[in-house]
């Protein structure tokens, strides 16, 4: 069955580094996600891509973050500069086009040290 | 703004007990209403949906009907077992395309 993959599963950074999080979506799927869950806390909208562009992104989407496909087949967000509270699990999804459903990665854990 | 409300936890039940975890919500339309599974170390899984009023979403023995009139989409499961421990978040979904909204999770723990 296909899968929206993530790599790594944990990463490690320091303070102010940069950090780009991977994900190959499923392949004929059109729309990419990036959601973020802080620990204990509820799953939160980042941003949306299709065609190669933003389609949508929420107030956390803010500028140290960005979004590319920088080929056929994966999706990265990079965070500039990161932050503590940058601290969380984050998680890549794809869908469809016209789809409701969204399908989930296994997740990065990302800590900010 | 859309939103989801879900019952607080932690919930701890017995093996084999009923199951019912609330979830509400807002939203200007008629979105569609999920229930998403994270089971420990793991990502998000699709555990069922439903996309009109009074369409029931069923899988895994886990069932939640799509209440328009109590804008509510309850999850229930009539028996309980350890391998259903794990967070449950119930999200909406405006229409296609649009980003999910989600509650704010509810952790089960079954016990045997």
């Amino acid at each position: 069955e296909p899968e929206v993959t993530q790599t790594p599963s944990h990463q490690v950074t320091q303070m102010g580094q940069e950090v780009i999080l991977r994900c190959v979506p499923i392949s004929n799927h059109l729309y990419f996600y990036w959601y973020r869950q802080i620990l204990g806390q509820k799953v939160e909208f980042l941003v949306s891509f299709y065609n190669n562009e933003i389609s949508e992104k929420s107030e956390i989407f803010d500028d140290q973050f960005s979004v590319e496909r920088p080929d056929g087949s994966n999706f990265t967000l990079k965070i500039r500069s990161t932050k503590l509270e940058d601290s969380a699990m984050y998680f890549c999804a794809s869908s469809v086009e016209g789809g409701t459903e969204a399908f989930f990665g296994q997740g990065t854990r990302l800590t900010v040290v | 703004g859309n939103s989801v409300t879900q019952m607080e936890g932690p919930v701890t039940l017995s093996e084999e007990a009923f199951l019912t975890i609330n979830c509400t919500y807002t939203a200007t339309g008629y979105p569609s209403l999920f229930w998403y599974v994270q089971y420990p170390g793991e990502g998000l899984q699709l555990l069922l949906k439903a996309t009109k009023a009074d369409d029931k979403g069923s899988n895994k023995g886990f069932e939640a009907t799509y209440r328009k009139e109590t804008t509510s989409f309850h999850l229930e499961k009539g028996s309980v077992q350890v391998s259903d421990s794990a967070v449950y978040f119930c999200a909406l979904s405006d229409q296609g395309n649009t980003p999910l909204v989600f509650g704010k999770g509810t952790r089960l723990s079954v016990i045997a």
